[in-house]
Protein backbone atom coordinates (compact mmCIF):
# COMPACT_ATOMS: atom_id res chain seq x y z
CA UNK A 1 0.00 0.00 0.00
CA UNK A 2 1.47 3.60 -0.83
CA UNK A 3 1.76 5.74 2.10
CA UNK A 4 2.82 9.63 2.29
CA UNK A 5 4.72 10.96 5.27
CA UNK A 6 4.97 14.29 6.46
CA UNK A 7 7.56 14.63 9.11
CA UNK A 8 7.39 18.52 10.62
CA UNK A 9 4.21 18.92 12.23
CA UNK A 10 4.66 22.38 12.15
CA UNK A 11 6.94 25.22 10.41
CA UNK A 12 7.33 28.56 10.84
CA UNK A 13 8.98 31.37 8.35
CA UNK A 14 9.31 34.91 8.52
CA UNK A 15 7.38 37.12 5.75
CA UNK A 16 9.46 37.81 2.73
CA UNK A 17 12.10 34.67 3.42
CA UNK A 18 11.73 30.92 2.05
CA UNK A 19 10.61 27.87 3.56
CA UNK A 20 11.02 23.94 2.44
CA UNK A 21 8.15 21.44 3.60
CA UNK A 22 9.65 17.90 3.86
CA UNK A 23 7.46 14.72 2.30
CA UNK A 24 8.43 11.14 1.81
CA UNK A 25 6.41 8.80 0.29
CA UNK A 26 6.48 5.23 -0.19
CA UNK A 27 5.15 3.21 -3.17
CA UNK A 28 6.11 0.21 -6.15
CA UNK A 29 4.93 1.82 -9.13
CA UNK A 30 6.51 3.51 -11.44
CA UNK A 31 3.69 6.00 -12.95
CA UNK A 32 1.93 7.92 -10.35
CA UNK A 33 1.04 11.91 -9.67
CA UNK A 34 2.06 13.49 -6.66
CA UNK A 35 0.32 16.87 -5.21
CA UNK A 36 0.12 19.57 -2.63
CA UNK A 37 -2.38 21.21 -1.31
CA UNK A 38 -3.09 24.06 1.22
CA UNK A 39 -5.83 24.12 3.44
CA UNK A 40 -6.27 27.15 5.19
CA UNK A 41 -8.70 28.10 8.36
CA UNK A 42 -11.38 28.30 5.59
CA UNK A 43 -11.28 24.66 5.15
CA UNK A 44 -11.12 24.28 1.02
CA UNK A 45 -8.68 22.12 0.04
CA UNK A 46 -6.77 24.50 -2.60
CA UNK A 47 -4.17 22.57 -5.19
CA UNK A 48 -0.90 24.24 -5.00
CA UNK A 49 1.36 22.14 -7.07
CA UNK A 50 1.72 18.86 -9.55
CA UNK A 51 3.74 16.75 -10.37
CA UNK A 52 3.82 13.93 -12.66
CA UNK A 53 6.42 11.19 -11.77
CA UNK A 54 7.85 10.64 -14.97
CA UNK A 55 8.43 14.13 -15.84
CA UNK A 56 11.99 15.07 -14.64
CA UNK A 57 11.69 18.63 -14.10
CA UNK A 58 10.69 19.85 -10.90
CA UNK A 59 7.35 21.87 -11.18
CA UNK A 60 6.90 25.38 -10.51
CA UNK A 61 4.00 27.53 -10.22
CA UNK A 62 4.82 31.51 -9.27
CA UNK A 63 6.77 31.53 -5.62
CA UNK A 64 6.06 27.46 -4.95
CA UNK A 65 8.25 24.92 -6.54
CA UNK A 66 9.20 21.58 -5.60
CA UNK A 67 12.21 19.31 -5.59
CA UNK A 68 10.66 15.92 -6.58
CA UNK A 69 13.42 13.40 -6.17
CA UNK A 70 12.26 10.01 -7.72
CA UNK A 71 14.74 7.38 -6.64
CA UNK A 72 14.94 8.57 -3.09
CA UNK A 73 11.13 9.22 -2.95
CA UNK A 74 11.01 12.37 -1.93
CA UNK A 75 8.68 15.33 -2.32
CA UNK A 76 9.54 18.91 -0.91
CA UNK A 77 8.11 22.13 -1.11
CA UNK A 78 9.91 25.28 -1.57
CA UNK A 79 7.84 28.41 -0.69
CA UNK A 80 10.02 31.73 -2.09
CA UNK A 81 9.18 35.42 -0.48
CA UNK A 82 5.95 34.13 1.78
CA UNK A 83 3.66 36.15 2.56
CA UNK A 84 1.41 36.28 5.03
CA UNK A 85 -1.45 34.37 3.25
CA UNK A 86 0.32 31.80 2.97
CA UNK A 87 -0.30 30.47 6.36
CA UNK A 88 -2.09 27.46 6.18
CA UNK A 89 -2.18 23.41 6.57
CA UNK A 90 -0.14 22.09 3.60
CA UNK A 91 -0.71 18.52 2.70
CA UNK A 92 1.19 16.09 0.58
CA UNK A 93 -0.86 13.85 -1.55
CA UNK A 94 -0.11 11.06 -3.99
CA UNK A 95 -2.25 9.63 -6.92
CA UNK A 96 -1.55 6.14 -9.24
CA UNK A 97 -0.86 6.99 -12.41
CA UNK A 98 -3.72 6.06 -15.39
CA UNK A 99 -4.88 3.32 -15.90
CA UNK A 100 -5.50 2.02 -12.08
CA UNK A 101 -9.03 2.05 -11.12
CA UNK A 102 -7.21 3.65 -7.97
CA UNK A 103 -7.63 7.17 -8.42
CA UNK A 104 -8.33 8.16 -4.89
CA UNK A 105 -5.49 10.75 -3.14
CA UNK A 106 -3.52 9.62 -0.30
CA UNK A 107 -2.58 12.26 2.10
CA UNK A 108 -0.07 12.72 4.36
CA UNK A 109 -1.11 13.90 8.05
CA UNK A 110 -0.03 17.74 6.90
CA UNK A 111 2.11 20.78 7.97
CA UNK A 112 1.14 23.34 9.48
CA UNK A 113 2.64 26.82 8.62
CA UNK A 114 3.23 30.33 10.28
CA UNK A 115 4.87 33.43 8.77
CA UNK A 116 5.76 35.69 10.94
CA UNK A 117 5.17 39.42 10.13
CA UNK B 1 -17.29 29.72 -12.27
CA UNK B 2 -19.02 27.64 -9.60
CA UNK B 3 -16.78 25.36 -7.29
CA UNK B 4 -17.71 22.69 -5.27
CA UNK B 5 -20.66 23.30 -2.79
CA UNK B 6 -21.06 21.79 -0.12
CA UNK B 7 -24.21 21.62 2.58
CA UNK B 8 -24.83 21.85 5.20
CA UNK B 9 -21.88 23.79 6.46
CA UNK B 10 -22.23 22.67 9.76
CA UNK B 11 -24.11 19.71 11.57
CA UNK B 12 -24.66 18.15 15.15
CA UNK B 13 -26.64 14.68 15.59
CA UNK B 14 -26.91 12.59 18.44
CA UNK B 15 -25.24 8.73 18.30
CA UNK B 16 -27.18 6.42 16.32
CA UNK B 17 -28.76 8.88 14.10
CA UNK B 18 -28.80 8.69 10.43
CA UNK B 19 -27.44 11.72 8.11
CA UNK B 20 -26.85 13.02 4.75
CA UNK B 21 -24.45 15.83 3.00
CA UNK B 22 -24.52 17.21 0.04
CA UNK B 23 -22.06 17.98 -2.78
CA UNK B 24 -22.52 20.06 -6.16
CA UNK B 25 -19.62 19.46 -8.06
CA UNK B 26 -17.83 22.05 -9.75
CA UNK B 27 -19.31 22.70 -13.36
CA UNK B 28 -17.68 21.10 -16.22
CA UNK B 29 -16.84 17.72 -13.57
CA UNK B 30 -18.50 14.04 -13.97
CA UNK B 31 -16.64 12.62 -10.88
CA UNK B 32 -17.58 13.12 -7.26
CA UNK B 33 -15.31 11.97 -4.30
CA UNK B 34 -15.81 11.77 -0.92
CA UNK B 35 -13.34 12.24 2.32
CA UNK B 36 -13.06 12.13 5.90
CA UNK B 37 -10.95 14.60 7.53
CA UNK B 38 -10.64 14.08 11.52
CA UNK B 39 -9.09 16.73 13.50
CA UNK B 40 -5.04 17.07 13.20
CA UNK B 41 -5.10 14.82 10.41
CA UNK B 42 -5.29 14.18 6.36
CA UNK B 43 -8.45 13.84 4.72
CA UNK B 44 -9.30 10.02 4.13
CA UNK B 45 -10.48 8.45 1.13
CA UNK B 46 -14.17 7.45 1.54
CA UNK B 47 -15.55 6.67 -1.47
CA UNK B 48 -15.25 7.90 -5.61
CA UNK B 49 -18.37 8.19 -7.90
CA UNK B 50 -18.74 8.35 -11.44
CA UNK B 51 -21.53 8.10 -14.33
CA UNK B 52 -23.95 7.44 -11.40
CA UNK B 53 -22.24 3.96 -9.67
CA UNK B 54 -19.62 3.84 -7.12
CA UNK B 55 -16.19 3.39 -8.66
CA UNK B 56 -14.24 3.09 -5.59
CA UNK B 57 -14.03 2.30 -2.42
CA UNK B 58 -11.98 3.04 0.97
CA UNK B 59 -11.89 1.32 4.16
CA UNK B 60 -14.63 2.52 5.75
CA UNK B 61 -17.80 0.06 6.99
CA UNK B 62 -21.14 -0.27 5.04
CA UNK B 63 -22.47 2.07 7.34
CA UNK B 64 -21.39 4.77 4.73
CA UNK B 65 -22.91 4.92 1.56
CA UNK B 66 -23.80 7.18 -1.40
CA UNK B 67 -25.09 8.15 -4.61
CA UNK B 68 -24.83 10.55 -7.97
CA UNK B 69 -26.96 12.12 -9.34
CA UNK B 70 -27.64 12.54 -13.26
CA UNK B 71 -26.97 16.19 -12.55
CA UNK B 72 -23.41 14.71 -10.95
CA UNK B 73 -24.19 16.19 -8.05
CA UNK B 74 -23.79 13.36 -4.80
CA UNK B 75 -24.71 12.57 -1.22
CA UNK B 76 -22.99 11.01 1.79
CA UNK B 77 -25.02 9.02 4.05
CA UNK B 78 -23.54 7.99 6.82
CA UNK B 79 -25.93 5.69 9.47
CA UNK B 80 -26.25 4.37 12.92
CA UNK B 81 -23.97 7.57 13.76
CA UNK B 82 -20.63 6.99 16.19
CA UNK B 83 -18.60 9.65 18.22
CA UNK B 84 -15.63 8.71 15.90
CA UNK B 85 -17.78 9.80 13.12
CA UNK B 86 -17.06 13.63 14.04
CA UNK B 87 -14.79 15.19 11.29
CA UNK B 88 -14.88 17.22 8.24
CA UNK B 89 -16.22 15.37 4.98
CA UNK B 90 -14.76 16.88 2.37
CA UNK B 91 -16.25 16.85 -1.20
CA UNK B 92 -14.13 16.89 -4.15
CA UNK B 93 -14.85 17.28 -7.76
CA UNK B 94 -12.83 16.21 -11.27
CA UNK B 95 -13.35 15.50 -15.04
CA UNK B 96 -12.71 12.00 -15.67
CA UNK B 97 -9.91 10.33 -13.25
CA UNK B 98 -8.90 13.39 -11.99
CA UNK B 99 -5.25 13.36 -13.38
CA UNK B 100 -4.74 17.68 -13.21
CA UNK B 101 -6.08 17.25 -9.83
CA UNK B 102 -9.37 17.64 -7.73
CA UNK B 103 -11.22 20.41 -6.47
CA UNK B 104 -12.59 20.50 -3.20
CA UNK B 105 -15.53 21.92 -1.61
CA UNK B 106 -14.86 23.93 1.82
CA UNK B 107 -16.48 20.47 4.04
CA UNK B 108 -19.50 19.78 5.62
CA UNK B 109 -17.99 19.70 9.75
CA UNK B 110 -20.53 16.92 11.21
CA UNK B 111 -20.33 16.78 15.38
CA UNK B 112 -21.97 13.62 16.88
CA UNK B 113 -22.68 13.88 20.27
Amino acid sequence: AQTVTQSQPEMSVQEAETVTLSCTYDTSESDYYLFWYKQPPSRQMILVIRQEAYKQQNATENRFSVNFQKAAKSFSLKISDSQLGDAAMYFCAYRRGYGGSQGNLIFGKGTKLSVKP
Amino acid sequence: DAGVTQSPTHLIKTRGQQVTLRCSPKSGHDTVSWYQQALGQGPQFIFQYYEEEERQRGNFPDRFSGHQFPNYSSELNVNALLLGDSALYLCASSLGQGLSGYTFGSGTRLTVV
